[in-house]
């Protein structure tokens, strides 16, 4: 059963870069086309917003009210992947969890997530 | 983008009685509607996708229909575990792929 895991920094100062990486357990993130790996996040009391997106043939798709100050990435050997969000503020604080989103026609659901990392931008 | 709106925002139920949750688009989803069930300090769980298809394992209380702009999560009989917040999420047209604001089931 595939499983996600965040880490990272929980505190990031203003204008500088929040970095945090999704370990996926169990199987290749790259040797399907059925999926692909994404970014999420929830701020405090609040509900959720997709970031961005990564496909094993190294496409991303990224939300266009982020898109200027995001990069998604990953490690095919160490079968992770990573964000990295630049210039942040408070308002970046939140919950970040990684998903695995099943990818094709009348698909899209983000199944399973990672327990998700609280970051606070202070 | 399509907006997805959910109401209400906040549901008080008693266990065992029925809870009816609404989702609703900004333009037609078609059957591309997933809902996902939240706990405090846990991530969203996957309950149902396509409108109706309910994931292996979750408990048959939980259906949903629904095409188009309206969809509706339906939870027969409410039980202890399911006091939670549950989102809607549209993925026919992204990206992005939106979530509504989410519906708090409570006692």
């Amino acid at each position: 059963q595939v499983q996600l895991q965040e880490s990272g920094p929980g505190l990031v100062k203003p204008s500088e870069t929040l970095s945090l990486t999704c370990t996926v357990s169990v199987g290749s993130i790259w040797n399907s086309n059925t999926y692909s790996w994404d970014w999420l996040r929830q701020p405090p009391g609040k509900g959720l917003e997709w970031i961005g997106s990564i496909y094993y043939t190294g496409k991303f798709y990224y939300s266009p009210s982020q898109k200027s100050r995001v990069t998604i990435s990953a490690d095919t050997s160490k079968n992770q992947f990573s964000l990295k969000l630049i210039s942040v503020t408070a308002a970046d604080t939140a919950v970040y969890y990684c998903a695995r989103r099943t990818d094709g026609s009348q698909r899209g659901w983000f199944d399973p997530w990672g327990p998700g990392t609280l970051v606070t931008v202070s | 983008e399509i907006v997805m709106t959910q109401s209400p925002a906040t549901l008080s139920v008693s266990p065992g009685e029925r809870a009816t949750l609404s989702c609703r688009a900004s333009q037609s989803v078609s059957s591309n509607l997933a809902w996902y069930q939240q706990k405090p300090g846990q991530a969203p769980r996957l309950l149902i996708y396509g409108a109706y298809n309910r994931v292996t394992g979750i408990p048959a209380r939980f259906s949903g229909s629904g095409s188009g702009t309206e969809f509706t999560l339906t939870i027969s009989s409410l039980q202890s575990e399911d006091f939670a917040v549950y989102y809607c999420q549209q993925y026919n047209d992204w990206p992005p792929w939106t979530f509504g604001q989410g519906t708090k089931v409570e006692i």
